[in-house]
């Protein structure tokens, strides 16, 4: 069955650090979406993404699908303790309605 | 708040019990999402629904699971005959359209002894 795997599975900077997290998919994806989980919380909409090597910005974050639509990438610039959390992709492939998340980087940032 | 309501917010059951939990989605949202997260894991798919019309179900959710969404508005989500392994997050979400944001609600966190 579909498997979707991030890299790392934690990760900690210093504030001001750049941080990335990577999302690979064993089958090709229709379209991946990206959620941002704080500690007790539940998971928010970051962004989707749906176009092959499409790149998304927001602020600070900057989003990229793959080529060949297997892997993904988001990328925090100059990270904030305001970053802290567990940012999951969720991925979909065609003929299927459900999102199958990753496993999850857990961001810390030390002040 | 998202706009999606989950109730309870807390449950402990023994094992062997029925619990229901319900979902309350985004008023015009027809999609709706079951899913269940267990610590340090990501949330893991369990059902989807359109309107009223379960579309898709996890082939991982045992016969002990059943979702209904009987007018397309809130959903319930049943487990009988609890076991210990059944203890998680089980999270809601409501979604206006294929392929969109979806909005999750806080959550029911069942603990079963």
């Amino acid at each position: 069955g579909q498997q979707v795997m991030q890299i790392p599975q934690y990760q900690h900077v210093q504030e001001g650090e750049d941080f990335t997290t990577y999302c690979n998919s064993s089958t090709t994806l229709s379209n991946i979406q990206w959620y941002k989980q704080r500690p007790g919380g539940h998971p928010v909409f970051l962004i989707q993404l749906v176009k092959s090597g499409e790149v998304k910005k927001q602020k600070r974050l900057t989003f990229q699908f793959g080529e060949a639509k297997k892997n993904s990438s988001l990328h925090i610039t100059a990270t904030q303790t305001t970053d802290v959390g567990t940012y999951f992709c969720a991925a979909r492939t065609s003929g299927t309605y459900k999102y199958i998340f990753g496993t999850g980087t857990r961001l810390k940032v030390l002040a | 708040d998202t706009g999606v309501s989950q109730d309870p917010r807390h449950k402990i059951t023994k094992r062997g019990q029925n619990v229901t939990f319900r979902c309350d989605p985004i008023s015009e949202h027809n999609r709706l999402y079951w899913y269940r997260q267990t610590l340090g894991q990501g949330p893991e798919f369990l059902t989807y629904f359109q309107n009223e019309a379960q579309l898709e179900k996890s082939r991982l959710l045992s016969d002990r699971f059943s979702a209904e969404r009987p007018k397309g508005s809130f959903s319930t989500l049943e487990i009988q005959r609890t076991e210990q392994g059944d203890s998680a997050m089980y999270l809601c979400a409501s979604s206006p359209a294929e392929n969109s944001v979806k909005y999750f609600g806080p959550g029911t966190r069942l603990t079963v002894l």
